[in-house]
């Protein structure tokens, strides 16, 4: 049972804009920022938002992050096949004083 | 550009110790904290704990008693050891640079290994 609450799956078709939501408490998002993370299959998870919104150099801006008192959501328009792939949102938890992730939503581009 | 690599065993028996290593290429260990996560197969990422390079250390308490962390700066290097293995800790293991110790996000990740338990 993760902290954070993710849909577990989710998808479009090209060109569509799909958005995953990340639910938390007062003591993780409510409080503290949410950091995204994109996962093909068998790699490594990359950064793909910090900060709430912020994108790292590299990481194209059809994807954008925003967060609402103790939710979260990242926003990929104009999808691509290439985005097909899992999605994790983590935030600091000032309870359980450490990191917290949601279970991921897996993303399939029709 | 920089780089980390976990390296290990690929088998731990239940009931042993879990030791593995992450070597940073590219940048130096010292400023940044260092994060171990893990992935059990099929199931989402679990935060295992950090250390800095003055061997502060913060793990979840989820597992803690069972696991420490250290580091060598000298060889850039910081290792996970996790103690009274099961089934249940089979798991891809990601080491990973803490951008900000502030914020917590993570910024470059090793590729991961995968650590089997099993007899």
């Amino acid at each position: 049972q993760s902290v954070l609450t993710q849909p577990p799956s989710a998808s479009g078709t090209p060109g569509q804009r799909v958005t995953i939501s990340c639910s938390g408490s007062n003591s993780n998002i409510g409080g503290k920022t949410v950091s995204w993370y994109q996962q093909v299959p068998g790699t490594a998870p990359k950064l793909l938002i910090y900060s709430n919104s912020l994108r790292p150099s590299g990481v194209p801006d059809r994807f954008s992050g925003s967060k609402s008192g103790t939710s979260a959501s990242l926003a990929i328009s104009g999808l691509q096949p290439e985005d097909e792939a899992d999605y994790h949102c983590a935030a600091w938890d000032d309870s359980l004083k450490g990191v917290v992730f949601g279970g991921g939503t897996q993303l399939t581009v029709l | 550009q920089v780089q980390l690599q976990e390296s290990g065993p690929g088998l731990v028996k239940p009931s042993e110790t879990l030791s593995l290593t992450c070597t940073v290429s590219g940048g130096s260990i010292s400023t940044y904290y260092w994060t171990w996560f893990r992935q059990p197969p099929g199931k989402g990422l679990e935060w295992i704990g950090y250390i800095n390079f003055r061997g502060t250390t913060n793990y979840n308490t989820s597992l803690r008693g069972r696991v420490t962390m250290s580091v060598d700066t000298s060889k850039n290097q910081f290792s996970l050891k996790l103690t009274s293995v099961t089934a249940a800790d089979t798991a891809v293991y990601y080491c990973a640079r803490v951008a900000s110790s502030t914020t917590f996000h993570f910024d470059y990740w090793g590729q991961g290994t995968l650590v089997p338990v099993s007899s």
